[in-house]
Formats: C-alpha cells, structure tokens, sequence
C-alpha cells in the first residue's frame, strides 16, 4: 500500500496570505495525485487531480504541483472560505489518502 | 447536476452486517465514464477507499477489507449498494458514496453524498 504523508498537521495562517502545504508519497505515484478540500459536517471537495489540473469551478488562486513522490498545494491569496482541512490522494496503485492538513486562522 | 444521497441504519451490533444505499440523482448509473464507489472515515483521520462498482455489476474492493465486503448495483432503481460483514467498533465512520472517473489519468473521486454516520455498538 502506498503511505500517503502530509505536512504540517496544521498551518497557521494569516487571511491574504500564502499557504504551502506538503505531501510524500511513500513510493512513486507519478502524477497521479488529486487534493481535496473538506469542512465541517461536509464530504471533501475535488480541488486538484494530475497533481496540477484544477477541477471544474476551482478559483486560480489554488495550484498544485510536483511528481513522483513530492507534492505541494498553494493557497496564493487565503480566503476566509480557504480555512479547512485538506487531503492528498493517490490513485497510481489502488486508492489512498494522507491524513491531512488543517489550515487554521493566524 | 449529478447528487449522491446515502441512506441506512445509523447504529449497527457488533458481529452484524452493516447495510447501506446511494441513491443517484441527475444522471444515469449507466453512465460507462464512471465507478461508483464507497468511502469511509473514521472521526478525526482521512478518508479511506472500500471499494467501486461499475454498471455492470464488477467489483474492486480494497485488499484489507475485501473478505467482508460485497457490493451491487440495481440500475433500474439508479442505485449501488454496500454490505460490510462483521462489524467491530473499528468500523465506525462516516461512509461516503463517491462517483469515481473512469479514466487511469483522471482516477479521482469527483462527486461525493453528504455521508451518513455509522456507529457499531451493542
């Protein structure tokens, strides 16, 4: 199985700032890597798959990149609807997800 | 726009069979651009994959769960089911239904239902 790893655990952060959040991968996944987005009572939200393809509705201030093993999520520009928890996946060999970052109000 | 709706018993004994449905409105479960999946997650960590069913009836389940997981699918009714044997505490979690892209580039769950809390007590 392929281990998933996220940091930090929370990122404390400042609105209209930057946030720069991390994911391992514990082998290779290439690009195939998607970041979700969930708040409270909610289910997550599809923000980033290829590592660096937004979906559909996703504002330009979230990009994502990396391959193979090191992957990045940035928020360029934090919103007060930005202040949640987010999860990377792999779908490269089964499906996994990390165990998330939470961005919190600085 | 395509809506997932879970529904089922919120409280299950343990050793019993945990049972739930998603209903599928808006689209066609027929619809061979997608799987249809099951995720759960229990409080406080991330999501875990159980398994997908295409409209044909076949299965992938996750290797750690797959002796007690069955899956189907009614596409009269527009719906997928779970059943999940043998229930312990360790399989309370919220369970999510999740529309799944089939497309090895684009593999990711797009859609997902509101989720329904299952907890495993006597």
């Amino acid at each position: 199985e392929i281990v998933m790893t996220q940091s930090p655990a929370t990122l404390s952060v400042s609105p209209g700032e930057r946030a720069t959040l991390s994911c391992r991968a514990s082998q290779s996944v290439f690009t195939n890597l998607a970041w979700y987005q969930q708040k409270p009572g909610q289910p997550p939200r599809l923000l980033i798959y290829g590592a660096s393809t937004r979906a559909t509705g996703i504002p330009a201030r979230f990009s994502g990149s990396g391959s193979g093993t090191e992957f990045t999520l940035t928020i360029s520009s934090l919103q007060s609807e930005d202040f949640a928890l987010y999860y990377c996946q792999q779908y490269n060999s089964w499906w996994t997800f990390g165990q998330g970052t939470k961005v919190a109000i600085k | 726009q395509v809506q997932l709706q879970e529904s089922g018993p919120g409280l299950v004994k343990p050793s019993q069979t945990l049972s739930l449905t998603c209903t599928v409105s808006g689209g066609s479960i027929n619809n061979g651009n997608y799987y249809w999946s099951w995720i759960r997650q229990p409080a406080g960590k991330g999501p875990e994959w159980i398994g997908r069913i295409y409209y044909t009836g076949s299965t992938t389940y996750n290797p750690s769960l797959k002796s007690r997981v069955t899956m189907s699918v009614d596409t009269s009714r527009n719906q997928f089911s779970l059943n999940l044997t043998s229930v312990t505490a360790a399989d309370t979690a919220v369970y999510y239904c999740a529309r799944e892209r089939a497309s090895r580039s684009e593999d990711v769950f797009d859609i997902w239902g509101q989720g329904t809390m299952v907890t495993v007590s006597s």
